[in-house]
């Protein structure tokens, strides 16, 4: 089955312990992006990447690193979250940058 | 001027009635244009895309797109109580998906 997975679905975690959220793809696609939900300001992008090793920052990319060492996988990293980190994360896949974006199930991260 | 602006609702409709979403883009450049649905916790999951002037129908479902006035509108025939969920409109630009806050569409009994 064509999906996006993302992992873990939710995490509670404290102030300045690093974490990874990971995301992998089975559908081939040359374009991956992470954004972040929240209430009232809507999807906004973090990082995107059109091709293996080829990353660049979206809207809202501090406190956020990403790495693309394979063309399935797109790890999120934060290596020292805040409690404004708190939010709804999702990983989108597609063919191309251009073309539809599938997403993963979202990830609710909790730092306290 | 956000960059992509929805009415953020919630828009009521009646079952079986027809309900219209639009969508407003502030870049001219825009190359493809998408529709996303989201229930309440859940993940966008893509309803339709469009990228030239004009209608594109599929099955209840009608895009449309008019990027002189810049704007692309969604319409739902025959509104079912599943269709309650919140809208979101998308716009490509040269790198990057952005989207609007979505509309909350509430499809009454």
């Amino acid at each position: 089955e064509a999906q996006v997975t993302q992992n873990p679905r939710y995490l509670i975690t404290v102030t300045g312990k690093k974490l990874t959220v990971t995301c992998s793809q089975n559908m081939n696609h040359e374009y991956m992006s992470w954004y972040r939900q929240d209430p009232g300001l809507g999807l906004r992008q973090i990082y995107y990447s059109m091709n293996v090793e080829v990353t660049d920052k979206g809207d809202v990319p501090e406190g956020y690193k990403v790495s693309r060492k394979e063309k399935r996988n797109f790890p999120l990293i934060l290596e020292s979250p805040s409690p404004n980190q708190t939010s709804l994360y999702f990983c989108a896949s597609s063919l191309f940058y251009s073309t539809e974006a599938f997403f993963g199930q979202g990830t609710r991260l909790t730092v306290v | 001027q956000k960059e992509v602006e929805q009415n953020s609702g919630p828009l009521s409709v009646p079952e079986g009635a027809i309900a219209s979403l639009n969508c407003t883009y502030s870049d001219r450049g825009s190359q493809s244009f998408f529709w996303y649905r989201q229930y309440s916790g859940k993940s966008p999951e893509l309803i339709m895309f469009i990228y030239s002037n004009g209608d594109k129908e599929d099955g209840r479902f009608t895009a449309q797109l008019n990027k002189a006035s810049q704007y692309v509108s969604l319409l739902i025939r025959d509104s079912q109580p599943s269709d309650s969920a919140t809208y979101l409109c998308a716009v490509r630009t040269a790198d990057k998906l952005i989207f609007g806050t979505g509309t909350r569409l509430q499809v009454f009994p």
